[in-house]
């Protein structure tokens, strides 16, 4: 079946530190990658995404790439911000599940003056 | 663009009561998604509507929770009768829903947080 697997957190890193939050998949297709962020108070919202191997998302200064020979999507930031305070998903969506999303169980990312 | 608007806020019962959550999706939406998010977990897919019709509905308790998607449009999520365990943020979910689109970004509403004592 299809599932994600998160590193757990929580995450405390002092500001512009380099950020790494591991992400494997396990699925049945050739499914399309997500990463998603949930900010205090608010819902999830996308942050960045791929939809084939090799592919890399990246936005916010955040980039993740597809790999397929290790089913990993790892979230990396160089220079974190306390903006970037936040609960981070890892997700895929898999069209042989008529596009059902699978999300991780979430780490939460604390960024410190 | 208006987001996916959901209501309520918050909400606080007793067991054994009766609840219901609205979501109103962005506009031309065809799929509509009902998440459970209990604390500290990834959300969790209650059911899946395209359109007015079901599309996956396997980990929805149909014995406590039923949701309906008149019209195609807004949706509605029912416990009844609720248990401690039902506790969680409730996420409403919409994307476009063309078909064959694998790489379809999920919008989200902002949850109602539920309390079951």
């Amino acid at each position: 079946g299809n599932s994600v697997t998160q590193m757990e957190g929580p995450v405390t890193l002092s500001e512009e530190a380099f950020l790494t939050i591991n992400c494997t998949y396990t699925a049945t297709g050739y499914p399309s990658l997500f990463w998603y962020v949930q900010y205090p108070g608010e819902g999830l919202q996308l942050l960045l995404k791929a939809t084939k191997a090799d592919d890399k998302g990246s936005n916010k200064g955040f980039e993740a790439t597809y790999r397929k020979e290790t089913t990993s999507f790892h979230l990396e930031k160089g220079s974190v911000q306390v903006s970037d305070s936040a609960v981070y998903f890892c997700a895929l969506s898999d069209s042989n599940t008529g596009n059902q999303f699978y999300f991780g169980t979430g780490t939460s990312l604390t960024v410190i003056p | 663009e208006a987001g996916v608007a959901q209501s309520p806020r918050y909400k606080i019962i007793e067991k054994r009561q009766s609840v219901a959550f609205w979501c109103n999706p962005i506009s031309g939406h065809a799929t509509l998604y009902w998440y459970q998010q209990i604390l500290g977990q990834g959300p969790k897919l209650l059911i899946q509507f395209q359109n007015n019709g079901v599309v996956d509905d396997s980990q929805l308790p149909k014995d406590r929770f039923s949701a309906e998607r008149l019209k195609g449009v807004d949706s509605t999520l029912k416990i009844q009768p609720a248990k401690l365990e039902d506790s969680a943020v409730y996420l409403c979910a919409s994307s476009l829903g063309r078909s064959g689109g694998t790489n379809e970004k999920l919008f989200f509403g902002s949850g109602t947080q539920l309390s079951v004592l």
